[in-house]
C-alpha cells in the first residue's frame, strides 16, 4: 500500500459549520503534513507532524486545527472558515521529515 | 523573495522529443531537491529527487541534473509522451526540512 488516502474528496461548508478532513497512510511513515493549494499556485505548507507531535505550524489561523490521533491518521478540523479558505487541501506523508513526501489526492473545499 | 524559481510558466514539446524543465534556487543551504508532477484537481506525485552530493540522478525516462555552482537544476524527460502533460513543480529543502516550492511549469506534449 503506497497510498495516502484523503476523505472527503469534495466538501462544501458554510461559514458557521464545523467539519473535519481526514488523511490516512499505512506506509509506516512517521511524518505527515497538511498543505493548502490555491489554483495555479504551488502547495503551501500548513502543518508538519513528526512522530505524532506537531513540529511546524506555519502561522495558520486558529480556525484550522490539526490533530494526529496515531501514526497512520491525520485530521484537520475546520471551524468558522472564510470564503477565501476555499482551496485544495493536500495531505502528505514521508518516512522522516527529510525524505520525499507522498501526497494524497486532496480535498476540494468550498466555503460558502 | 522567491527562493525557488521556475521561470517558464509553460513549455510545449513534440511527442517523442526531449522535455527540459528548469529550476533555479538562491539558498545555498538547500541540500535536497525534488520534482513533482501534478494533474488538475489531484495531489502532486513525486517523480525524482537528488541530493546535493550528486550532480545527476536517473530513473527511467526522467533524469535530474544539479549544478550547485550555478544553483540550477533541470529535469529531462526523454522521450516525451502525451501522459507527461501536467504541471511540474520543483521543490527544495534544507536540513531543517521545509519544502520550498517553485511556481510550477505547465508541460504540454503535442502529438
Amino acid at each position: 500500500d503506497t497510498e495516502v488516502t484523503q476523505t472527503p474528496k469534495h466538501l462544501v461548508m458554510g461559514m458557521t459549520n464545523k467539519k473535519s478532513l481526514k488523511c490516512e497512510q499505512h506506509m509506516g511513515h512517521r511524518a505527515m503534513y497538511w498543505y493548502k493549494q490555491k489554483a495555479k499556485k504551488p502547495p503551501e505548507l500548513m502543518f508538519v507532524y513528526s512522530y505524532e507531535k506537531l513540529s511546524i505550524n506555519e502561522s495558520v489561523p486558529s480556525r484550522f486545527s490539526p490533530e494526529c490521533p496515531n501514526s497512520s491518521l491525520l485530521n484537520l478540523h475546520l471551524h468558522a472558515l472564510q470564503p477565501e479558505d476555499s482551496a485544495l487541501y493536500l495531505c502528505a506523508s514521508s518516512r522522516q521529515t527529510n525524505t520525499e513526501a507522498f501526497f494524497g489526492q486532496g480535498t476540494r473545499l468550498t466555503v460558502v | 523573495d522567491q527562493q525557488v524559481k521556475q521561470n517558464s510558466p509553460s513549455l510545449s514539446v513534440q511527442e517523442g522529443r526531449i522535455s527540459i524543465l528548469n529550476c533555479d534556487y538562491t539558498n545555498s543551504m538547500f541540500d535536497y531537491f525534488l520534482w513533482y508532477k501534478k494533474y488538475p484537481a489531484e495531489g502532486p506525485t513525486f517523480l525524482i529527487s537528488i541530493s546535493s552530493i550528486k550532480d545527476k540522478n536517473e530513473d527511467g525516462r526522467f533524469t535530474v541534473f544539479l549544478n550547485k555552482s550555478a544553483k540550477h537544476l533541470s529535469l529531462h524527460i526523454v522521450p516525451s509522451q502525451p501522459g507527461d502533460s501536467a504541471v511540474y513543480f520543483c521543490a527544495a529543502s534544507d536540513s531543517n526540512y521545509q519544502l520550498i516550492w517553485g511556481a510550477g511549469t505547465k508541460l504540454i506534449i503535442k502529438p
